[in-house]
């Protein structure tokens, strides 16, 4: 089973809500991955835990949080959010980060989020 | 840096033709690398995957031979069908001090006609 689920599954906020995004996998993988994804463009990578701790933050602006609670579960925490944020937020895991030949990022169906 | 190159698309083809879709890299070292497909309205599903040289991937009717001396991982499918219509995505996998990260090229987005 190579499943990463996530939800919700659409979410449409204001630029004063707060809202979460959450991702689970129970591969007893240890590294897990936030993407964002704009249209018709690759994903980017925004954030990296690697054993529950935060270990990459491509820049992110602050309005974007990422919490990771346990090895299973990854959230990320979203206030005022600009219209410009608007995207498809994809959740990945992988065994570790470490790099080996059998560590491949499994990605989740995404959450399609819109910033009025 | 680490860069992967895709052919841009659309690419349109009618119902059991022949595909091609080329990827080109650049790397330092012997990066694994990969297809991701992604259908409309979904997220990214792993295609195939090729860890070292000569070695070839293959999934679901689709295969790619890692190439080194061209830098290559071209995606190929003797007969395609309507279900394919898709995104597909040519990922590299380096690493650096924080582990090992995808690096993705543009994207071709293919469209197969009845």
């Amino acid at each position: 089973d190579t499943e990463v689920t996530q939800t919700p599954k659409h979410l449409v906020m204001g630029m004063t809500n707060k809202k979460s995004l959450k991702c689970e996998q129970h591969m007893g993988h240890r590294a897990m991955y936030w993407y964002k994804q704009k249209a018709k463009k690759p994903p980017e990578l925004m954030f990296v835990y690697s054993y529950e701790k935060l270990s990459i933050n491509e820049s992110v602006p602050s309005r974007f949080s990422p919490e990771c609670p346990n090895s299973s579960l990854l959230n990320l925490h979203l206030h005022a959010l600009q219209p410009e944020d608007s995207a498809l937020y994809l959740c990945a895991s992988s065994q570790e980060t470490s790099g080996g030949t059998t560590d491949t990022q499994y990605f989740g169906p995404g959450t399609r989020l819109t910033v009025l | 840096g680490d860069s992967v190159t895709q052919m841009e698309g659309p690419v349109t083809l009618s119902e059991e033709a022949f595909l091609t879709i080329n990827c080109t890299y650049t790397a330092t070292g012997y990066p694994s690398l990969f297809w991701y497909v992604q259908y409309p309205g979904e997220g990214l599903q792993l295609l195939l995957k090729a860890t070292k040289a000569d070695d070839k991937g293959s999934n679901k009717g689709f295969e790619a031979t890692y190439r080194k001396e061209t830098t290559s991982f071209h995606l190929e499918k003797g007969s395609v069908q309507v279900s394919d219509s898709a995104v597909y995505f040519c990922a590299l996998r380096f690493i650096n001090n924080a582990g090992n990260m995808l690096t993705f090229g543009g994207g071709t987005r293919l469209m197969v006609k009845p």
